[in-house]
């Protein structure tokens, strides 16, 4: 079936540094790719989505990019800030399917 | 403003004592869905429903049950709870099951049984 595999956290990083989290998946169709964010105590808010190979999602300065051929969607930021730190979601949707499969998050913890 | 709405946020119960958590949502979407997230396996979804009286199993459906007799409400329904459901739960809607739109969560309800 369907799947989606981070990166271990937490990530350590200081404001500034640049970020990377790894992501990959498996799926049988053609899958639409997502992340989500989860600030503390809150519920998950889409951060960005690519809906075919190549696509580049972008949104508050993340970017992944949907490379079909690694299938990877690594989400990355040149300049993390405090108020990055969350946990992040690696998300897919596989064609004609109506539900999110959802890796295991990623925590990042931001110091100042 | 357009918002996923559950209650209650927390909760603690003991073993076999009915409850329901509520799910309501404001933006006339026709999906519903819950999840459960748990340490290291992430957020698995428990029922869904494309639309009024339409509700279907997700991947951890045991010991739960729903229903979906107005469009804005999705009730989550443990009836004999136990300690392995023990978890944080999300409600989720988005306009429609299929097709890449995004989903909405609710800020989650924590659950402990005792």
């Amino acid at each position: 079936g369907d799947s989606v595999t981070q990166m271990e956290g937490p990530v350590t990083l200081s404001e500034e540094a640049f970020l990377t989290i790894n992501c990959t998946y498996t799926a049988t169709g053609y899958p639409s790719l997502f992340w989500y964010v989860q600030y503390p105590g809150e519920g998950l808010q889409l951060l960005l989505k690519a809906t075919k190979a190549d696509d580049k999602g972008s949104n508050k300065g993340f970017e992944a990019t949907y490379r079909k051929e690694t299938t990877s969607f690594h989400l990355e930021k040149g300049s993390v800030q405090v108020s990055d730190s969350a946990v992040y979601f690696c998300a897919l949707k596989d064609t004609g399917f109506q539900k999110l499969v959802f890796g295991t998050g990623t925590r990042l913890l931001v110091s100042p | 403003e357009a918002q996923v709405t559950q209650n209650p946020r927390y909760l603690i119960t003991v073993t076999g004592k009915k409850l329901t958590v509520t799910c309501s949502q404001n933006m006339n979407h026709e999906y519903m869905s819950w999840y459960r997230q748990d340490p290291g396996l992430g957020l698995r979804q428990i029922y869904y429903s494309m639309n009024v009286e339409v509700t279907d199993k997700g991947d951890v459906p045991e010991g739960y049950k729903v229903s979906r007799k107005e469009k804005r409400n999705f009730p989550l329904i443990l009836e004999s709870p136990s300690p392995n459901q023990t978890s944080l739960y999300f409600c989720a809607s988005s306009l429609q099951g299929r097709g890449t739109g995004e989903l909405f969560f609710g800020e989650g309800s924590r659950l402990t049984v005792l």
